[in-house]
């Protein structure tokens, strides 16, 4: 069974100072990572999906990579707007679900 | 808008009612499923259609649950007698093959 753990599970920055969220995947044949975005009471907002190891994807702030076992996302210099749970999703080949994490929640202060 | 509609936003039900959700993918979508998510955890996996062919269904889905998506387009998820636990959101995505898939809003369900 696909398994995906995120960490940490909630992150405090102050606005400015950029970090990293982690994403550890077990999949039988990773066919695409995917990072999404929630805001409270909201459906995700899809990001990123990454495919292959040492793969990249930016996106203004926001960047994420992927590696055989996991997958990070990096937020440069946040803002307050940058607020919200990140969720990370796995898609094995020959399936069509996604398999989430329990997301990492960001608070960015001003 | 042209993303993933769902309807109604928010339902508060009494325990043993049945209820109906709708959701309406992006147009051009021919992949549809649904998810369900609880306070704290990430969407777990109901099922999903490819067309009008439910193709896959969760061992979390009960018999107390079925989904149909007549003729390929929108589709419905009805809950029979529920239960409390079955208050969560619920959410529905799209997406055109396997590529990246959509989610709408969400239906907020509250079971009495």
């Amino acid at each position: 069974e696909d398994q995906v753990t995120q960490s940490p599970e909630a992150l405090r920055l102050q606005e400015g100072e950029s970090s990293s969220l982690n994403c550890s995947y077990t999949v039988s044949g990773l066919r695409g990572l995917f990072w999404y975005r929630q805001d409270p009471g909201k459906g995700p907002e899809f990001l990123f999906t990454l495919y292959s190891a040492g793969e990249e994807k930016e996106k203004e702030r926001l960047k994420a990579t992927l590696t055989k076992k996991e997958s990070f996302l990096h937020i440069t210099a946040p803002k307050p707007e940058d607020s919200a749970t990140y969720l990370c999703a796995v898609q094995a080949f020959g399936d069509y679900k996604l398999s989430f994490g329990a997301g990492t929640t960001v608070t960015v202060r001003a | 808008d042209t993303g993933v509609s769902q309807d109604p936003r928010h339902k508060i039900t009494k325990r043993g009612q049945n209820v109906t959700f709708r959701c309406d993918p992006i147009s051009e979508h021919n992949r549809l499923y649904w998810y369900r998510q609880t306070l704290g955890q990430g969407p777990e996996f109901l099922t999903y259609f490819q067309n009008e062919a439910q193709l896959e269904k969760s061992r979390l889905l009960s018999d107390r649950f079925s989904a149909e998506r007549p003729k390929g387009s929108f589709s419905t998820l009805e809950i029979q007698r529920t239960e409390q636990g079955d208050s969560a959101m619920y959410l529905c995505a799209s997406s055109f093959a396997g590529n990246e898939q959509f989610f709408g809003p969400g239906t907020r369900l509250t079971v009495l």
